[in-house]
């Protein structure tokens, strides 16, 4: 059974840089097949895809966010992680890291989720 | 892009059947058969109910169904039972810059 975990601080103040990390067991990164997503959901909003890394260690972000993204992969360590630069307080969300499968593009498993809020 | 349109709400009774509908474009949903439905209850994260249009993961009740016509694709639970009150989003993938993009949320209320 796939289980992503996310983690990292809570509270980030604004122009700073957000740091998450995507712990993954029961299954590895470094396999082919899917590709391993950050989605965000601010309070009482919808879902907005931040974007993915693929097993390759080639990566696609939302353009809306292109400019502040980069997320990498620890293949030791069975992890990726997302760095959001430059944060202001509309970047207050739950972060959600999941998995998505190349062949339904869907996320079919995904972390709890982390609220980050950015406030100084 | 534009996030996909869904109603903001849709309500019925236990036992009957209820449509959420998802208005895209050609670029996402009339253009590709990788349409998504996710269910979220408060404070959890959301559940793949639908994948590729209509297909059901493992472990999902076939209460559950999807179709796609045009650049609309539907959601249908049938027998409406009070466990399936919570959020519903749908996504697709698109061709344009964005890759993913998520409806815009139906919150099921279950009378």
């Amino acid at each position: 059974q796939v289980q992503l975990q996310e983690s990292g601080p809570g509270l980030v103040k604004p122009s700073q840089t957000l740091s998450l990390t995507c712990n993954v067991s029961g299954g590895s990164i470094s396999r082919g097949s899917y590709y391993w997503s950050w989605i965000r959901q601010p309070a009482g909003k919808g879902l907005e895809w931040i974007g993915r890394m693929y097993s390759s260690g080639s990566t696609n972000y939302n353009p809306s966010l292109k400019s502040r993204v980069t997320i990498s992969e620890d293949t030791s360590k069975n992890q990726f992680s997302l760095e959001l630069s430059s944060v202001t307080a509309a970047d207050t969300a739950v972060y959600y890291c999941a998995r998505e499968a190349t062949q339904w593009l869907a996320n079919d498993y995904w972390g709890q989720g982390t609220l980050v809020t950015v406030s100084s | 892009q534009s996030a996909l349109t869904q109603p903001a709400s849709v309500s019925g009774s236990p036992g009957q059947s209820i449509t959420i509908s998802c208005t895209g474009t050609s670029s996402d949903i009339g253009g590709y058969n990788y349409v998504s439905w996710y269910q979220q209850y408060p404070g959890k994260a959301p559940k793949l109910m639908i994948y590729e249009v209509s297909d059901r993961p493992s472990g999902v009740s076939n209460r559950f169904s999807g179709s796609k016509s045009g650049n609309t694709a539907s959601l249908t639970i049938s027998g409406l039972q009070a466990e399936d009150e919570a959020d519903y989003y749908c996504s697709s993938y698109t061709s344009t810059n964005t890759l993913e993009v998520f409806g815009t949320g139906t919150k099921v209320t279950v009378l």
